[in-house]
C-alpha cells in the first residue's frame, strides 16, 4: 500500500548549523512530493515541492532531494534559524494524475538550539 | 490576497451529535481539500471537491460527507461523532483538478469530541 514515512521523530540542531530531514516513501509510482511545516497551532505550510524527473531542487535555504533509486526524499535547511523550529512532513500525491490526494509521513520535529 | 480560512477555531461536540466545519479557500482557487490530523500525526485526506462535486476520497466512512457552493466554500460534515473523531480538521485549496501541487493550508478547526 502506499505509504510516507519519517526516519526520525525529533532532530536537534544548532544554531547556524545545516539541518537534514529524511522521509521515506513506499509508492514507486508516485510522481510528486512536497515538504510542508506546521508550527504549533497552524495550518501546514508549504515549503517545497519535487516531480519525480527531478532528483534535486533548491529554494531560499532549502534544498529538496530525490532518491527514486531507495524512494528517499530528505530535506535539507541551510544556516538553521530559531523560526526554524517546528513539525516538517514529507508528503505524496497518491492520485494517478497530480490532483491533490496527499499522503502525509508522521512528522519530524526540528528543535533548533540557540 | 485572503488565504484560506475556516471556522469555527475550535468545537466541542458530544459522542453521537453532528457537526459541521466551514472552508473558505484562498481566493482564485477553486478545489477544496480536506484533511484530519490526530494529535502527533500527520494529516490523513479525506475527500476533495471541485465543481461543487466530490472528484476523490480517502479511507472515511459515510459518515464523513462534505459540500461544495457556487463561490467555491466547502462544507464537511460529520454525524454520529465518535470519540476517536476528536483531531484537527484541515482544509486546503488549490487552483484546478490538476494543481495537486501547492496547496494551500487553513490554521484548522479543532474538535474536541466528548
Amino acid at each position: 500500500g502506499e505509504s510516507v514515512g519519517l526516519h526520525l521523530p525529533t532532530l536537534s540542531v544548532q544554531e547556524g548549523d545545516n539541518s537534514i530531514i529524511n522521509c521515506a516513501y513506499s509508492n514507486s509510482a508516485s510522481d510528486y512530493f512536497i515538504w510542508y511545516k506546521q508550527e504549533s497551532g497552524k495550518g501546514p505550510q508549504f515549503i517545497i515541492d519535487i516531480r519525480s524527473n527531478m532528483d534535486k531542487r533548491q529554494g531560499q535555504r532549502v534544498t529538496v532531494l530525490l532518491n527514486k533509486t531507495v524512494k528517499h526524499l530528505s530535506l535539507q535547511i541551510a544556516a538553521t534559524q530559531p523560526g526554524d523550529s517546528a513539525v516538517y512532513f514529507c508528503a505524496e500525491d497518491a492520485s494517478s494524475s497530480n490532483t491533490g490526494k496527499l499522503i502525509f509521513g508522521q512528522g519530524t520535529t526540528l528543535q533548533v538550539k540557540p | 490576497d485572503a488565504g484560506v480560512t475556516q471556522s469555527p477555531t475550535h468545537l466541542i461536540k458530544t459522542r453521537g451529535q453532528q457537526v459541521t466545519l466551514r472552508c473558505s479557500p484562498k481566493s482564485g482557487h477553486d478545489t477544496v481539500s480536506w484533511y484530519q490530523q490526530a494529535l502527533g500525526q500527520g494529516p490523513q485526506f479525506i475527500f476533495q471537491y471541485y465543481e461543487e462535486e466530490e472528484r476523490q476520497r480517502g479511507n472515511f466512512p459515510d459518515r464523513f460527507s462534505g459540500h461544495q457552493f457556487p463561490n467555491y466554500s466547502s462544507e464537511l460534515n460529520v454525524n454520529a461523532l465518535l470519540l476517536g473523531d476528536s483531531a484537527l480538521y484541515l482544509c486546503a485549496s488549490n487552483l484546478g483538478m490538476t494543481g495537486g501541487y501547492e496547496q494551500y493550508f487553513g490554521p484548522g478547526t479543532r474538535l474536541t469530541v466528548t
